[in-house]
């Protein structure tokens, strides 16, 4: 509904399997970002794209790797995950001038579990 | 680092209830968005103010950004059970980095 898709919306792996979230935005936008949400902490930003190109790395663990191949799709590749990485991760898409920060709209998110 | 305090933290009320949810920074913002988000699912938005002082409304909701753009407060008349939800502001700053709080959880009970 609101343009952003996400899938897997739920995944469950071990410590040492390797898996990919995707995310789809069909809004226009030129603007994608991954966010972390655990619970009871505030929304924690881990990466954002700017046209394609990675404009922010919030000091994200490198078993976390993102991917945006265009404007329209981004990935999050996980391998080697820890127990403490299981939370509901979030994708979002916004314009940008690349000055001023733009409204972000949220997919649905994929709740991951690492056993 | 920037912090947005939301207060409070939890809310339980009857429905036709009034309420207001805070949101405080001691930092100035370009924009600031109102979120609600159900259990599972991503924040949906409700909407964006940018100017100090700024008042919207939605409905039953009322939004305002404080003068100084660093607070904002949400007023929401005669509440309902589909309000239920967690609540959450966001400020925006230059090159798209965005600041969350961490919510306010509202429960409307029929």
């Amino acid at each position: 509904e609101t343009g952003v898709t996400q899938t897997p919306r739920h995944l469950v792996m071990g410590m040492t399997n390797k898996k990919s979230l995707k995310c789809e935005q069909h809004l226009g936008h030129n603007a994608m970002y991954w966010y972390k949400q655990s619970a009871k902490k505030p929304l924690e930003l881990m990466f954002v794209y700017n046209f394609k190109e990675q404009t922010e790395n919030n000091s994200v663990p490198s078993r976390f790797s993102p991917e945006c191949p265009n404007s329209s799709h981004l990935f999050l590749h996980l391998h080697t995950l820890q127990p403490e990485d299981s939370a509901l991760y979030l994708c979002a898409s916004s314009h940008t001038s690349g000055i001023e920060a733009d409204t972000q709209y949220f997919g649905p998110g994929t709740r991951l579990t690492v056993l | 680092t920037q912090l947005l305090e939301q207060s409070p933290q939890f809310l339980s009320i009857q429905e036709g209830e009034n309420l207001t949810v805070y949101c405080n920074s001691s930092s100035v913002f370009s924009s600031l968005q109102w979120y609600r988000q159900e259990p599972g699912e991503g924040p949906v938005l409700l909407v964006t103010v940018v100017t100090g002082g700024e008042v919207k409304k939605l409905k039953r909701l009322t939004f305002q950004f404080g003068d100084a753009r660093k607070d904002s407060s949400l007023h929401i008349t005669a509440a309902q059970p589909g309000d239920t939800g967690l609540y959450l502001c966001a400020g925006g700053e230059r090159f798209n980095k965005f600041y969350f709080g961490s919510g306010t959880k509202l429960n409307v009970k029929p």
